[in-house]
């Protein structure tokens, strides 16, 4: 079965700083990652995925992950945060034939000006 | 259409009220999913329906029962809920990568 680990639930960054948000899975077989942003009371939005293509991956609002095998991480980065990318950010693994999503527990990012 | 959609948007019911919640899509996607959110927690799945068939039942109490008449739909029926069952419900569907594509939720409240 696959898993997500996601440190740190409540994420504080400075407008303006570079938001780092920390993922590492467990997977028997090679998986399929997603990151998803939820908004206050709204469904959730995928940020980008990794589908074994390339292993750095482009997102939208200028987020990106990178996939390191060895390291079994898939950690979110932004360069510059700004005030509306205060948010719940999700990791999730898709990796077993029932096409379940395994997600970490999140982490609520809260930007200050 | 990339888009799924969930009504209502909010609802608000007593334990002996019978509600349903309905999603719908029109992305041809055959997998589509309920889930459970609730607050500062990740979704807890429900049901999956693949090709209009029930494949997942995630041991959901039997107040919920869910339906998908077709393709395109998938009701959640509630009956005798509790106070606990509160919570946003996120209908979502998938696609051949893998990918979930999810509604706005429905912000239920049993009192």
């Amino acid at each position: 079965a696959q898993s997500v680990t996601q440190l740190g639930s409540h994420v504080s960054v400075s407008e303006g700083a570079l938001v780092l948000l920390r993922c590492n899975y467990s997977s028997s077989v090679p998986p399929y990652l997603f990151w998803y942003v939820q908004y206050p009371n709204q469904g959730l939005q995928l940020l980008l995925k990794y589908t074994s293509a390339a292993t750095l991956v482009k997102g939208i609002n200028g987020f990106e992950a990178e996939f390191k095998k060895s390291e079994t991480s898939f950690h979110l980065t932004k360069p510059s945060a700004h005030m509306s990318d205060a948010a719940e950010y999700f990791c999730a693994v898709s990796a077993d034939g029932n096409n379940r999503l395994a997600f970490g527990k999140g982490n609520q990012v809260v930007v200050i000006p | 259409d990339t888009e799924v959609t969930q009504t209502p948007k909010h609802l608000v019911m007593g334990m002996t009220n019978k509600k349903s919640l309905k999603c719908e899509q029109h992305m041809g996607h055959r997998a589509m999913y309920w889930y459970k959110q609730k607050a500062k927690k990740p979704p807890e799945l429900m049901f999956v329906y693949s090709y209009e068939k029930l494949s997942i039942n995630e041991s959901v109490p039997s107040r919920f029962s869910p339906e998908c008449p077709n393709s395109s739909l998938l009701n959640l029926h509630l009956h005798a809920l509790q106070p606990e069952d509160s919570a946003l419900y996120l209908c979502a569907t998938r696609d051949r990568l893998g990918e979930q594509y999810f509604g706005p939720g429905t912000r239920l409240t049993v009192t």
